[in-house]
């Protein structure tokens, strides 16, 4: 079966760094997103991994291993409105969109 | 980035009616287009993959006739909700994908029903 894992809830200190981590087992992969969902609205994109390695998008910065089937999300400087949970997903054989349950980050002052 | 719409963004109606809710990619043209079902303090469940110009491929447990997909032109796609019940009062968000610059979905703002 395919299978995305990730914590279910984190917590963070404001100003701090938090890292949320992302295990998959899929059949096939071309790729790997990460959203961020606050509540009551739609995801939007925050980065899209397609080979290994470190990309990094001003605050935000996300990881990729294939071999490990690992991807991480790196948020730096955390700020209050950064609360919200955050989805991995991965895009399997046909194309499809594999969904994490989501992670919930709760910034405390 | 790009841009998805989608429009109502609240939608309260009584049960036994029919809503429509459009989805539009507002900078892009877009092929597939994806319509989501997401219940509270649950992740994403894909209803239906939409492509233009051809039927929509509904995934498993999902109702054709229910929920019916309509992907009119390379910007818009709809999803009609016919005889809507209290159980399909859900948050309904669609995403459109671009192949430019990279391949990437993008989500709507999602449309809130609720059927009483």
């Amino acid at each position: 079966g395919q299978n995305i894992d990730q914590p279910t809830e984190m917590t963070a200190t404001e100003g701090a760094i938090v890292q949320i981590n992302c295990t998959y087992q899929t059949s096939g992969f071309n790729g790997l997103f990460w959203y961020q969902q606050h509540a009551g609205e739609a995801p939007t994109f925050l980065s899209y991994n397609v080979l290994d390695g470190l990309e990094e998008k001003g605050r935000f910065s996300s990881f990729l291993s294939r071999s490990k089937g690992y991807s991480y999300l790196l948020l730096k400087e955390l700020q209050m409105k950064d609360s919200a949970s955050y989805l991995c997903a991965v895009v399997d054989s046909n194309y499809q969109l594999i969904w994490g349950a989501g992670t919930k980050l709760i910034i405390k002052p | 980035g790009a841009v998805v719409s989608q429009h109502p963004s609240r939608v309260i109606c009584k049960s036994g009616t029919s809503v429509k809710i459009e989805c539009r990619s507002l900078d892009f043209q877009a092929t597939t287009m994806f319509w989501y079902r997401q219940f509270p303090k649950q992740s994403l469940m894909l209803m239906a993959t939409s492509n233009e110009g051809s039927k929509a491929t509904y995934e498993q447990g999902v109702e054709k006739d229910k929920f019916l997909i309509n992907h009119a032109s390379l910007t818009l796609s709809t999803l009609t909700v016919t005889s809507a019940h209290p159980e399909d009062s859900s948050f309904y968000i669609c995403s459109a994908r671009s192949g430019s610059p990279q391949e990437t979905q993008y989500f709507g703002p999602g449309t809130r029903l609720l059927v009483l």
